[in-house]
């Protein structure tokens, strides 16, 4: 039973262009969380989403920003004119309910030139 | 909200028994998960409480106190492998029950 999944494991972009993060959720699972963590300090919950729906974005910095969860594929949180301070980790987690144990994903680090 | 509070960073010697320690306030409790993250990795479950008491689980055992606002990270038989961040995590009490995380706390183990 495969984890979720996450890629690309690493991006590099330059200031300006499109970053594009996806995430499969483990088998199953119909609930899933990105989060942002910064060097040294911890996760920063982003968004929540269920399958075509967005339950809770209060996380998401309002510009550039925005997530989605298709039908079908994997979950996509995309950042449009990356800037220097968008250079984190980004990990997904999903759940099978909303309240149950998280597990996440490997990450995606994103560093932008 | 929720305001989760623990230490930044401790040291303990291969072999020993270490405790990191949790307090939280929320305004209503859903449960408080522990979580174990070994640096440029994700983070991997540990142990969820929601009732008081300890809950053992091999080296690990997690203890919680409601009334206190309070839980606890018990590590065993420390080894080198265990150096990591430990989370500890509390989903809120609003209708989409996502987990607020604590900073983490960085265990060095030394031998």
């Amino acid at each position: 039973n495969a984890g979720v999944m996450q890629n690309p494991r690493h991006l590099v972009r330059r200031r300006g262009q499109e970053a594009r993060l996806r995430c499969s959720p483990m088998k199953g699972h119909s609930h899933v969380y990105w989060y942002r963590q910064l060097p040294e300090e911890g996760l920063k919950f982003m968004v929540y989403l269920q399958k075509e729906n967005i339950i809770d974005e209060s996380g998401m910095p309002k510009e550039r920003f925005s997530a989605e969860f298709p039908k079908e594929g994997p979950s996509i949180l995309r950042i449009q004119q990356v800037v220097r301070g968008d250079s984190a980790a980004y990990f997904c987690a999903s759940s099978d309910e909303v309240a149950d144990t998280q597990y996440f994903g490997p990450g995606t680090r994103l560093t932008v030139l | 909200g929720q305001n989760i509070d623990q230490p930044t960073e401790m040291t303990a010697t291969e072999g020993a028994i270490v405790q990191i320690n949790c307090t939280y306030q929320t305004s209503g409790f859903n449960g408080l998960f522990w979580y174990q993250q070994h640096a440029g990795e994700a983070p991997t479950f540990l142990s969820y409480n929601v009732l008081d008491g300890l809950e053992e689980k091999g080296r690990f055992s997690s203890f919680l106190s409601r009334s206190k606002g309070y839980s606890y990270l018990l590590l065993k038989e420390l080894q080198m492998k265990d150096s990591a961040s430990y989370l500890c995590a509390t989903p809120s009490s609003g209708g989409s029950y996502i987990p607020t995380f604590g900073r983490g706390t960085s265990l060095i183990v030394h031998p």
